[in-house]
């Protein structure tokens, strides 16, 4: 079974510009989650999907970051303008529903200069 | 409000000699508790969970966890550790209802030494 996948696995761009993420769960997996990994720090979750709908995005900060999953499957997250603090790794993660342990991708290095 | 803590930056501990990387929560509610192991460059693994039942919940890699709800604790155990042990571990508890949002704790770097 093919696992959670991410790229790029590494951006490094100047701030105030734009990035993208995308991400492809594991097939079958209705739940699909992005996290936020800061150096030194445990993943904090930005945007829950249920398919193609947002269960929960309370801690994504809608002025600059933004995210969806068309067709239920594949998604994307984007970072418009970058700020120095979004330095992190971002993680994505599906599930099969809402219930049941999660598999994460290797993740994406970000490097905002 | 749900947290979970992992009182322990680094756990140092010798080839073959027991391991615990220790967990407390606090939860409303009955408790989904999770490990997860992180190795350099790779994406968190799922260990094991606790949902219901036995207290004692066994998980890949020879790795156990006791769930003891007085103490509100959920400690990783392994009865002899391994070099290839060496990772970081993080403790999760998820909301029993609603959305069902995970709370990592903030990591333990397990180091065993040869």
């Amino acid at each position: 079974e093919a696992g959670v996948a991410q790229s790029p696995r590494y951006k490094i761009i100047e701030k105030r510009q734009s990035v993208a993420f995308w991400c492809n769960p594991i097939s079958g997996h209705a739940t699909l989650y992005w996290y936020q990994q800061i150096l030194g720090q445990g993943p904090k979750l930005l945007i829950q999907f249920q398919n193609n709908g947002v269960v929960d995005d309370s801690q994504l900060p809608k002025d600059r970051f933004s995210a969806e999953r068309l067709k239920g499957v594949d998604s994307t997250l984007k970072i418009q303008p970058a700020k120095l603090e979004d330095s992190a790794v971002y993680l994505c993660a599906s599930s099969l529903d809402m219930i049941r342990e999660q598999y994460f991708g290797p993740g994406t290095r970000l490097t905002v200069t | 409000a749900q947290s979970v803590a992992q009182p322990e930056d680094q756990v140092n501990v010798a080839e073959g000699n027991p391991l615990t990387v220790k967990c407390t929560y606090s939860v409303s509610g009955n408790p989904y508790l999770f490990w997860y192991v992180q190795y350099p460059n790779r994406g968190l693994q799922f260990l094991l969970k606790y949902i219901t039942g036995d207290n004692l919940v066994k998980g890949s890699y020879g790795f156990e966890a006791e769930f003891n709800k007085s103490q509100t604790s959920f400690h990783l155990k392994k009865p002899s550790a391994l070099v290839s042990d060496s990772a970081l571990y993080f403790c999760a508890v998820r909301e029993p209802s609603g959305t069902y949002k995970y709370i990592f704790g903030t990591g333990t770097r397990l180091k065993v030494l040869a």
